[in-house]
């Protein structure tokens, strides 16, 4: 089992709707997460963190952490087609080191 | 306020030879990390300095890999001699405090052993 799993995708979605990636993780004392963007060929862009259970919102984008089933999920609302790209979920078990995702690849189509 | 940046953004090296891949942190950050990405792989962590510290280098492949932060400010990683299985995309990070604060990622360095 990996340590961090994210569906590959590609993940669909038309123009103006919400796009929801999903990440889950295995080791129970994981205290941070991450979301990252990654156009092709670029470097990996901080989008989202969040440390405790609940959500967390930032302009179109809300970040829902649940520690109890492990999982983390990122909602994009109003999807543009810029935000096409690749999503990495990143989680810090402890120590200072990111287990990332392979990441989910999102298509927004005009 | 500059980013993180990484020299060269790509290099092309036959196997058994030598490559410096090097790190700028953003200024005043005092954590920085090096991951790799190996094609069709996630992004895997190789090693974690504080200032000119190595706190965490459990990520190293082998001891082909030596990392360096002379003076605690720009980092290089070496590969000597490099092998086939070292192609991937470098990434460098860098971050203000430990303990789970967010790291910003440089563009990269994409290395190529034939």
């Amino acid at each position: 089992q990996k340590e961090v799993e994210q569906n590959s995708g590609p993940l669909s979605v038309p123009e103006g709707a919400i796009a929801s990636l999903n990440c889950t993780y295995s080791d129970r004392g994981s205290q941070s997460f991450f979301w990252y963007r990654q156009y092709s060929g670029k470097s990996p862009e901080l989008i989202m963190f969040i440390y405790s259970n609940g959500d967390k919102e930032d302009g179109r984008f809300t970040a829902q952490l649940n520690k109890a089933s492990q999982y983390v999920s990122l909602l994009i609302r109003d999807s543009q087609p810029s935000d096409s790209a690749t999503y990495l979920c990143a989680v810090n078990v402890g120590g200072n080191m990111l287990t990332f995702g392979g990441g989910t690849r999102l298509m927004v189509k005009p | 306020e500059a980013g993180v940046t990484q020299f060269p953004s790509h290099s092309v090296i036959e196997k058994g030879q030598t490559v410096t891949l090097r790190c700028d942190p953003i200024s005043g950050h005092d954590n920085l990390y090096w991951y790799r990405r190996v094609m069709g792989k996630e992004i895997k962590f190789l090693l974690h300095f504080v200032k000119e510290s190595k706190q965490d280098e459990s990520g190293m492949p082998n001891n082909r890999f030596l990392a360096e932060r002379t003076g605690g400010t720009y980092s290089t990683l070496k590969v000597q001699p490099a092998e086939l299985e070292d192609s991937g995309v470098y990434f460098c990070a860098s971050s203000q405090v430990t303990s789970g604060n967010p790291q910003y990622f440089g563009p990269g360095t994409r290395l190529t052993v034939t």
